[in-house]
């Protein structure tokens, strides 16, 4: 069974510094794999997702993420964040695209001025 | 454009009573999904739809729970006799299936139930 574990419940950070939120998963086959945020009172938003191809995925506000198939990684990173990247992260991995998601619990990220 | 909508946003029931949760997905999206959230925890999958058939519902956690799409479209996740533990955030999401497009799960804004 797909499992995914966020290792860091609360990531705090001040604003332009760089931030990674951690992710890994398991599986016994391959997968497909999305990082999701949802900012306070709003529901959850698609941030970037890992298909195939280049192991490296970019989203359109600086966010990155990176599939690491040895180490079942798909840790998040920003070099430098903004008061407005202050929300919830999950991780989220699926066995079959378009099928069901596997969340993690979540990184709350706080960036402090 | 329209997203996925959810009603009630909130909902307070007392022990035993039934509740009906409704979802509106996105308009034309073939696949329909119910999660559960319950505090400090990231979702978890109950049921998937495609169109009106229920294609999985290994999620759901007790015969207490049933979920339908009668006509492929809104659905409704129903809780009977409800228990504290059914206390949680119940989330709906929508999508075209694997190779029709952009296959994203869109979600809804979650119904927080809270059960007393």
């Amino acid at each position: 069974a797909q499992s995914v574990t966020q290792l860091d419940s609360q990531v705090p950070v001040f604003e332009e510094a760089p931030v990674e939120l951690r992710c890994n998963y398991s599986s016994s086959v391959s997968v497909y794999l999305f990082w999701y945020v949802q900012y306070p009172n709003q529901g959850l938003q698609l941030l970037l997702k890992y298909l195939s191809g280049s192991t490296l995925v970019e989203s359109i506000n600086g966010f990155e993420a990176e599939f690491n198939k040895s180490q079942t990684s798909f840790h998040l990173r920003k070099p430098s964040v903004h008061i407005s990247d202050t929300a919830e992260y999950f991780c989220a991995v699926s066995e079959v695209y378009g099928n069901k998601l596997v969340f993690g619990a979540g990184t709350i990220l706080r960036v402090k001025s | 454009g329209a997203g996925v909508s959810q009603s009630p946003r909130y909902k307070v029931a007392k022990r035993g009573q039934d509740v009906a949760l409704r979802c509106d997905p996105i308009s034309g999206h073939v696949s329909l999904f119910w999660y559960q959230q319950a505090l400090g925890q990231g979702p978890e999958f109950l049921t998937y739809f495609q169109n009106e058939a229920q294609l999985d519902k290994s999620g759901l956690p007790s015969d207490r729970f049933f979920a339908e799409r009668p006509e492929g479209s809104v659905s409704t996740l129903k809780i009977q006799r409800t228990q504290q533990e059914d206390s949680a955030v119940y989330l709906c999401a929508s999508s075209q299936p694997a190779g029709q497009g952009v296959e994203e799960q869109y979600f809804g804004p979650g119904t927080r139930l809270t059960v007393t």
